[in-house]
């Protein structure tokens, strides 16, 4: 059974420090890895999409690595911004199948 | 493009009610939505996958016949929580494919008395 865990579980920092955020999980039998936010309330925005053929893909402040061998993504965040303040969610879509395997989020506060 | 709606936002109903909750694909077809259900600060657990025309596919320990999922069209699934109690009080977050990826709906907080 694919198990996905994010460490830290909640992270405060001052803004514009970079940030690492781990994602790891269990089986490494999977088609892509996705990077979410979600805020207080609200659904969830995508951030990154790592397909398992990619090694890592960034957009704008963020940048997403993947080693599906060793079942571990992090997300990289740049010159951090109270505005980047948010629950991160990663999630794995597994081989041969549409459902999504969330991890357990870390909670991200970003002060001025 | 790739926007999906839910309604209502947020829902208060008395024990033993039962409540729909609609999730919507406005710019796009889907033939396959998702049902999730996220309790406080916890991670998004998946309910079922909504197919178009056919019935649900439920998860491991989600009751069917508690939570009626109708996909009736390419662009519309409901849930329906039948016969609500307190401990399905919860935040319902809907998603709807579009090629390679979900597109989350904004949620429905439901509030069980």
């Amino acid at each position: 059974k694919q198990e996905v865990t994010q460490i830290p579980a909640a992270l405060s920092v001052p803004e514009g420090e970079n940030l690492v955020l781990n994602c790891s999980f269990t089986d490494s039998a999977i088609y892509n890895l996705q990077w979410f936010r979600q805020d207080p309330g609200k659904g969830l925005t995508s951030l990154l999409l790592i397909q398992s053929s990619q090694r890592e893909q960034t957009s704008g402040r963020l940048n997403a690595s993947l080693d599906k061998s060793s079942g571990r993504s992090t997300l990289y965040i740049a010159a951090s911004q109270p505005g980047d303040s948010a629950t991160y969610l990663c999630a794995v879509r597994l081989d041969n199948t549409d459902k999504l395997i969330f991890g357990t989020g870390t909670r991200l506060q970003v002060f001025p | 493009g790739a926007v999906v709606s839910q309604h209502p936002s947020w829902v208060i109903c008395k024990s033993g009610t039962s409540v729909k909750i609609e999730c919507r694909s406005l710019d796009f077809q889907a033939t396959t939505m998702f049902w999730y259900r996220q309790f406080p600060k916890q991670s998004l657990m998946l309910m079922a996958t909504s197919n178009e025309g056919s019935k649900a596919t439920y998860e491991q320990g989600v009751e069917k016949d508690k939570f009626l999922i109708n996909h009736a069209s390419l662009t519309l699934s409901t849930l329906t929580v039948t016969s609500a109690h307190p401990e399905d009080s919860s935040f319902y977050i809907c998603s709807a494919r579009n090629g390679r990826r979900q597109f989350f709906g904004p949620g429905t907080r439901l509030t069980v008395l």
